[in-house]
This record gives structure tokens, C-alpha cells and sequence, in this order.
């Protein structure tokens, strides 16, 4: 079976300063990964995916994550952080040719911007 | 909107008490899952749909829980005899198997067993 592990529960960060949330999996067989974003008051929003291809992922609003299979780690990185970006951040993971795509989530790292 | 859509949004409820929450996907998906997430963790599987078929259920899911897709569009989650234990956030997301892998999540329905 798979896990996640985020160990930041909380990461306060200033506005403008870069930011790295950690994540690490643990499977038995190669992976899909995802970081998914939880504005206050709003649903889970996928944010960007690993899927195959180029380790490094990025998504439209300046975040990226790279694949690192020897360190099964897919960190989320942003160079600077915008006020806007204060939101819980989950990394999850999905086992390839299951056949159901069920996700197994970390336990969330709340991001928080200080202006 | 044609996003996920779940309700009732809120329900609070005496332990002992039936209670069944809906999930309306994205039209034309064919998977729905469902998830639980409770406080200060991340969402956990319980359930998964492909149209009307029910696939693979969860061991966190007990005999009060049951889920059904009739007609492979909207999906309701029953829980009987509710414990204070089932309180949670309960969320639905709907998938196209189409190789894209993305799951579009509704608000969710946040169950509170009194």
C-alpha cells in the first residue's frame, strides 16, 4: 500500500520570499503524483500532476514540483509567494495500472503568508 | 456551474440517527469517488464508482455504510446508526477515464454526530 508524508504542518512564509512544501511517498509500485489546494472556504483543486515525461511539473499560477524517483519526493516549490497563495496544500498519490486511480493523501500543509 | 456538486452542505445529527448525503458529478465523468476527511488530516478513499458499478470499497468502510450510483449519474452515501466517530467531512470527486487522471472534488458535506 502507498503513503504520503508531508511533514510541515504549517509553513508561515512572507509575502514575496520563495517557498518549498515537502513531500515524500512511499510505494511498492510506480506512481502517479498530485498536489492538490484547499482555499479557505473551497474545495480541494488540483493544482499539477506528475504523470510521466519531464520530472518537472508546473502550473499556471507560477507553482512547480519536480519528481525525484530516487528520493520519492514530489516538493512544491513557488519562487514568491503572493498574499493569495494562503491556502492548505495536500500531495497525493495514485499507484499506476491498478485500474482505479483512488488517491492516497498526506495529511495537508497550511501555507501562510505574513505581508 | 457544472462542477461537482454535494448536499446537504451541513448535517448535524443524534448518534443512532440515519443520514444520507448526495453527490452530483460532472455530467459526462464516469467515475465518482468517494472520500472522508477528518480533522487535521488528509482525504481517505472509502468508495469508487465506474457509471452504475460499485469497484473497490474501503476497509475504513463499515457494514452501516453503503453507497449506490443508480443509472450512473448521481451518487448518494448512507450511513446507518451514525456514531460520534463517523464525524468527518465527506467528499465527493468525479473523474473521465480519459488518461488525464484529474479528479474534480465537490465542497463537500460535513457530518457532525451529536
Amino acid at each position: 500500500a502507498q503513503s504520503v508524508t508531508q511533514l510541515d504542518s504549517q509553513v508561515p512564509v512572507f509575502e514575496e520570499a520563495p517557498v518549498e512544501l515537502r513531500c515524500n511517498y512511499s510505494s511498492s509500485v510506480s506512481v502517479y503524483l498530485f498536489w492538490y489546494v484547499q482555499y479557505p472556504n473551497q474545495g480541494l483543486q488540483l493544482l499539477l500532476k506528475y504523470l510521466s515525461g519531464s520530472t518537472l511539473v508546473e502550473s499556471i499560477n507560477g507553482f512547480e514540483a519536480e519528481f525525484n524517483k530516487s528520493q520519492t519526493s514530489f516538493h512544491l516549490r513557488k519562487p514568491s509567494v503572493h498574499i493569495s497563495d494562503t491556502a492548505e496544500y495536500f500531495c497525493a498519490v495514485s499507484e499506476r495500472n491498478f485500474g482505479n486511480e483512488k488517491l492516497t493523501f498526506g495529511t495537508g500543509t497550511r501555507l501562510t503568508i505574513i505581508p | 456551474d457544472t462542477g461537482v456538486s454535494q448536499n446537504p452542505r451541513h448535517k448535524i445529527t443524534k448518534r443512532g440517527q440515519n443520514v444520507t448525503f448526495r453527490c452530483d458529478p460532472i455530467s459526462e465523468h464516469n467515475r465518482l469517488y468517494w472520500y472522508r476527511q477528518t480533522l487535521g488530516q488528509g482525504p481517505e478513499f472509502l468508495t469508487y464508482f465506474q457509471n452504475e458499478a460499485q469497484l473497490e470499497k474501503s476497509r475504513l468502510l463499515s457494514d452501516r455504510f453503503s453507497a449506490e450510483r443508480p443509472k450512473g449519474s448521481f451518487s448518494t452515501l448512507e450511513i446507518q446508526r451514525t456514531e460520534q466517530g463517523d464525524s468527518a467531512m465527506y467528499l465527493c470527486a468525479s473523474m473521465q477515464t480519459s488518461g488525464l487522471y484529474e479528479q474534480y472534488f465537490g465542497p463537500g458535506t460535513r457530518l457532525t454526530v451529536t
